[in-house]
């Protein structure tokens, strides 16, 4: 079955250090985004990509970036991680076709915690 | 910019009953999609239900049903019904078509607890 993958699911770093989470969808979908969620708020976009070689910025995208050089894959970087980037991290994927019609695929999440 | 609006942060309600969660959205678009999402304590997010803003008929789908005032800019989901695996929260989300395809503003969620 087709799904969509983040790695680690669970990452504790320090203050000033780079950081990378992966993403990995087996659906083929030319869509994909990153998001972050903390307590009180919803989903908020940090960047997004329609295609390879792609990438757009999201409202939150300072201290973050993304590069796409394949369907399956969108790795987001913390730069130099810092406290207030701790956050719970969602991947998603969609494409604008049939049978999805725009419907997001979610990965489980990543839970970044920055010392 | 469009924004969306879940003004009940917190809901319960007794199983077997019925249940409606609002949401209100912000756009001058004419056409896009709405979502509800559902986050259960696991954290895996999965649809809930879609509707398209051309469509006049509200969307459904088994217990779930969802109330689209258009000119109101509201957009509700009713859960009949409910079980104790509906306690999750749930997101209301906007996309913008067709430039936006796929990029979704979410509300803050509302977090509905069912009690048994």
């Amino acid at each position: 079955d087709a799904e969509i993958t983040q790695s680690p699911r669970h990452k504790i770093t320090e203050t000033g250090r780079q950081v990378t989470l992966a993403c990995h969808q087996t659906w083929n979908h030319n869509n994909m985004f990153w998001y972050r969620q903390d307590l009180g708020h919803g989903l908020r976009l940090i960047h997004y990509s329609y295609g390879v070689q792609d990438t757009n910025k999201g409202e939150v995208s300072d201290g973050y970036s993304v590069s796409r050089s394949n369907t399956e894959d969108l790795p987001l970087t913390l730069e130099s991680a810092a406290s207030s980037q701790t956050s719970v991290y969602f991947c998603a994927s969609s494409s604008r076709g049939f049978p999805s019609y725009n419907e997001q695929f979610f990965g489980p999440g990543t839970r970044l915690t920055v010392l | 910019a469009q924004t969306v609006t879940q003004s009940q942060p917190e809901m319960s309600v007794q199983e077997a009953e019925t249940v409606t969660l609002s949401c209100t959205y912000d756009t001058s678009e004419n056409n896009y999609y709405l979502f509800w999402y559902k986050q259960p304590p696991s954290r895996q997010m999965i649809l809930v239900i879609r509707q398209e803003a051309y469509k006049q008929q509200n969307a459904t789908e088994n217990r779930f049903s969802v109330n689209f005032q258009k000119a109101a800019k509201s957009f509700s989901l009713k859960i009949s019904d409910s079980q104790l695996g509906d306690t999750a929260m749930y997101f209301c989300a906007f996309m913008k078509l067709p430039t936006n395809a796929g990029k979704s503003t979410f509300g803050d969620g509302t977090t509905l607890t069912v009690k048994p």
